[in-house]
């Protein structure tokens, strides 16, 4: 297992547009993460899964964002309707339990 | 919300010398762990301290839990350029995943 992938590396989307992100985490990992990181911050909490259970969700995450889980092995985040607040660095991370997290590289999104 | 600060913001050393980083609450923590993060990539866990008054080492680097568990340290020996990059610290929150502080930048020049 080569640690958590996340696709793609960078994304340079139109205002308005949609996004799609993509993050597999390690295989026997059953917690999944995303966060959203801005310059200069630290990561921001935006969802957990458990397995393919959505169980928290950060009021962040307007209702132009979606993230999914569908066999509890693979997740996608979308963002709808792009706008320029939403250029940030996407953080997926995952755990065994409550363990410390093992993030991936990122998603670095440039709304222009 | 349980807030993590972190100190100082930025710091900028001399290959070799010697740093102090903190992270600071007003809330306890079970636990609090430390990350490093280079830029363009995510963080990467360096250590988990759990204990009142821990303290744990990694080569160069030292770690101390405060007795009351409101507080954390990191202390790095002889800085090296390798060394450079975003600390951050790290605590659970009532739900089921970590807040993160803003972090420390350093940069270590040669």
């Amino acid at each position: 297992d080569t640690g958590v992938s996340q696709d793609p590396r960078h994304k340079i989307t139109k205002r308005g547009q949609n996004v799609t992100f993509r993050c597999d985490p390690i295989s026997e990992h059953n917690r999944l993460y995303w966060y959203r990181q801005t310059l200069g911050q630290g990561p921001e909490f935006l969802t957990y899964f458990q397995n393919e259970a959505q169980l928290e969700k950060s009021r962040l995450l307007s209702d132009r964002f979606s993230a999914e889980r569908p066999k509890g092995s693979f997740s996608t985040l979308e963002i709808q309707r792009t706008e320029q607040g939403d250029s940030a660095m996407y953080l997926c991370a995952s755990s065994l339990g409550g363990g410390g997290y093992t993030f991936g590289s990122g998603t670095r999104l440039t709304v222009v | 919300t349980q807030l993590l600060e972190q100190s100082p913001q930025f710091l900028s050393i001399q290959e070799g010398e010697n740093l102090t980083v903190y992270c600071n609450s007003s809330s306890v923590f079970s636990s609090l762990q430390w990350y490093r993060q280079e830029p363009g990539e995510g963080p990467v866990l360096l250590v988990t301290v759990v204990t009142g008054g821990e303290v744990k080492k990694l080569k160069r680097l030292t770690f101390q839990f405060g007795d009351a568990r409101k507080d954390s340290s990191l202390h790095i020996t002889a800085a090296q350029p390798g060394d450079t990059g975003l600390y951050l610290c790290a605590g659970p929150t009532t739900g089921n995943q970590f807040y993160f502080g803003t972090g420390t930048s350093l940069t270590v020049i040669p």
